[in-house]
């Protein structure tokens, strides 16, 4: 147990639906951050969140969405997909801003995303 | 440009020794991450390194040079449950952590 629970671990969905993943973290992190994992690929970063405010985004397509509403909480809205977006979907947390501290990423288990 | 490279699978036997090895570049630098992931789970930090040297926890050691932009993790007295894949990453000039695609490691009997 990681202290950050993702939901749902398994998602099927048509390339005309529309999802959302959820992220919660209790581990009392001021960041958090979506990352996308495909097979023998590096993690590939997507979004971060620092203190509720967008601090990254790297050139994800529109039909990626994410939201922060506060600093346990964050989503990732998903519409149109394409199948090539099928991947392991991974969230992380960590407490940015200590002085001469590691800044150490939390990860959740992920949520496996198939698009038909 | 910054990249880093690491093998894409090891095989080892068990109770033996295996070295992992990452390279990397980059003009900015703020530490070496070494992850483990079992299948289905998620990542869970194993070392840091920021400093040349070996970082020596428990079965699990990480060693980092700077100099050649190199790194290992070394895992004595392999186990059943090692088997997993190992993720390097390095911290850039943005504190951005830049990822190797993992190596897969299989433990045999």
């Amino acid at each position: 147990e990681t202290g950050v629970t993702q939901t749902p671990r398994h998602l099927v969905m048509g390339m005309t639906n529309k999802k959302s993943l959820k992220c919660e973290q209790h581990l009392g992190h001021n960041a958090m951050y979506w990352y996308k994992q495909s097979a023998k690929k590096p993690l590939e970063l997507m979004f971060v969140y620092s203190l509720e405010e967008r601090v990254e985004n790297n050139s994800v397509p529109s039909r990626f969405s994410p939201e922060c509403p506060n600093s346990s909480h964050l989503f990732l809205h998903l519409h149109t997909l394409q199948p090539e977006d099928s991947a392991l979907y991974l969230c992380a947390s960590s407490q940015e801003g200590l002085p001469d501290r590691v800044n150490i990423q939390y990860f959740g288990a992920g949520t496996r995303l198939s698009v038909l | 440009g910054q990249n880093i490279d690491q093998p894409t699978e090891m095989t080892a036997t068990e109770g033996a020794i295996v070295q992992i090895n990452c390279t990397y570049q980059t003009s900015g630098f703020n530490g070496l991450f070494w992850y483990q992931q079992h299948a289905g789970e998620a990542p869970t930090f194993l070392s840091y390194n920021v400093l040349d040297g070996l970082e020596e926890k428990g079965r699990f050691s990480s060693f980092l040079s700077r100099s050649k932009g190199y790194s290992y993790l070394l895992l004595k007295e392999l186990q059943m449950k090692d088997s997993a894949s190992y993720l390097c990453a390095f911290m850039d000039s943005n504190y951005q952590l830049i990822w190797g695609a993992g190596t897969k490691l299989i433990i045999k009997p």
